[in-house]
C-alpha cells in the first residue's frame, strides 16, 4: 500500500509551547492530507483536511488558530499545535490521498504521541 | 462516528473464527474499510468493500451488504497477536467523501 511518513513519533512539551508534527507521502504525491487526533480508548476523530496549495479545511469544534496546517508541496503537510495544553495530549495521525476515490488515504503515518506537561 | 455502530468489545479463543460486524446509516456510501489497530500504534488498514460480496485475503474476510447498510470481518484461525481493537470506516458523499470511523471493537484472544 501507499507510505506515508509521520515525524516525530514521540514527543513531550512544555505548556505554553507549539510542535510542529510532520506527515509526508514517499511513494506518491498527496493532493490532499487528513488529520487526526485520538484520545485513549477512543476512536479516530478527523481534525482538519488539507490540500496543496490552499487552506486547510477544519471540522466542527477545532480551533485553526490552535492546529495550524501548512500543505506546501505534494508530498509534506504540517500540523503544529501552538500553545500546547495539557489537554491537547493525544496521538495525531495523518493520512494521504491522490485523486479523489482513490483508496490511498486508507494508509496511515505511524503517529504521534504528544504529550504536554 | 455518525450513525457507524460495531460492538465495544469481543473475546474469542486462539484458534477459533470470530466475526466482527458493523451497521451504519448513510447516503451517497462509497466505500467500507477496516483497520486493525494495536494499542499506542496507528490503524494498519485491513480491508476495503465497495462492492456487495465478500473479500478474501488470507485469515481475515470482510463482507459488504450496501443495501443492509451492513459489514463484517472475520478473522479465522485466531492467534494471540490478532489482541488489538478493530475499526469500521465508512466513506460517503454525505461526509464529503472523507473516512468516518466507528468507535472500534476492541478483540481479546484468550488461550
Amino acid at each position: 500500500g501507499a507510505v506515508v511518513s509521520q515525524h516525530p513519533s514521540r514527543v513531550i512539551c512544555k505548556s505554553g509551547t507549539s510542535v510542529k508534527i510532520e506527515c509526508r507521502s514517499l511513494d506518491f504525491q498527496a493532493t490532499t492530507m487528513f488529520w487526526y487526533r485520538q484520545f485513549p480508548k477512543q476512536s479516530l476523530m478527523l481534525m482538519a483536511t488539507s490540500n496543496e496549495g490552499s487552506k486547510a479545511t477544519y471540522e466542527q469544534g477545532v480551533e485553526k488558530d490552535k492546529f495550524l496546517i501548512n500543505h506546501a508541496s505534494l508530498t509534506l503537510s504540517t500540523l503544529t499545535v501552538t500553545s500546547a495544553h495539557p489537554e491537547d495530549s493525544s496521538f495525531y495521525i495523518c493520512s494521504a490521498k491522490t485523486g479523489v476515490l482513490s483508496g490511498t488515504e486508507a494508509f496511515f503515518g505511524q503517529g504521534t504521541r504528544l504529550t504536554v506537561v | 462516528g455518525q450513525n457507524i455502530d460495531q460492538p465495544t468489545e469481543m473475546t474469542a479463543t486462539e484458534g477459533a473464527i470470530v466475526q466482527i460486524n458493523c451497521t451504519y446509516q448513510t447516503s451517497g456510501f462509497n466505500g467500507l474499510f477496516w483497520y486493525q489497530q494495536h494499542a499506542g500504534e496507528a490503524p494498519t488498514f485491513l480491508s476495503y468493500n465497495v462492492l456487495d460480496g465478500l473479500e478474501e485475503k488470507g485469515r481475515f474476510s470482510s463482507f459488504l451488504s450496501r443495501s443492509k447498510g451492513y459489514s463484517y470481518l472475520l478473522l479465522k484461525e485466531l492467534q494471540m497477536k490478532d489482541s488489538a481493537s478493530y475499526l469500521c470506516a465508512v466513506r460517503a458523499r454525505e461526509y464529503g467523501n472523507k473516512l468516518v470511523f466507528g468507535a472500534g471493537t476492541i478483540l481479546r484472544v484468550k488461550s
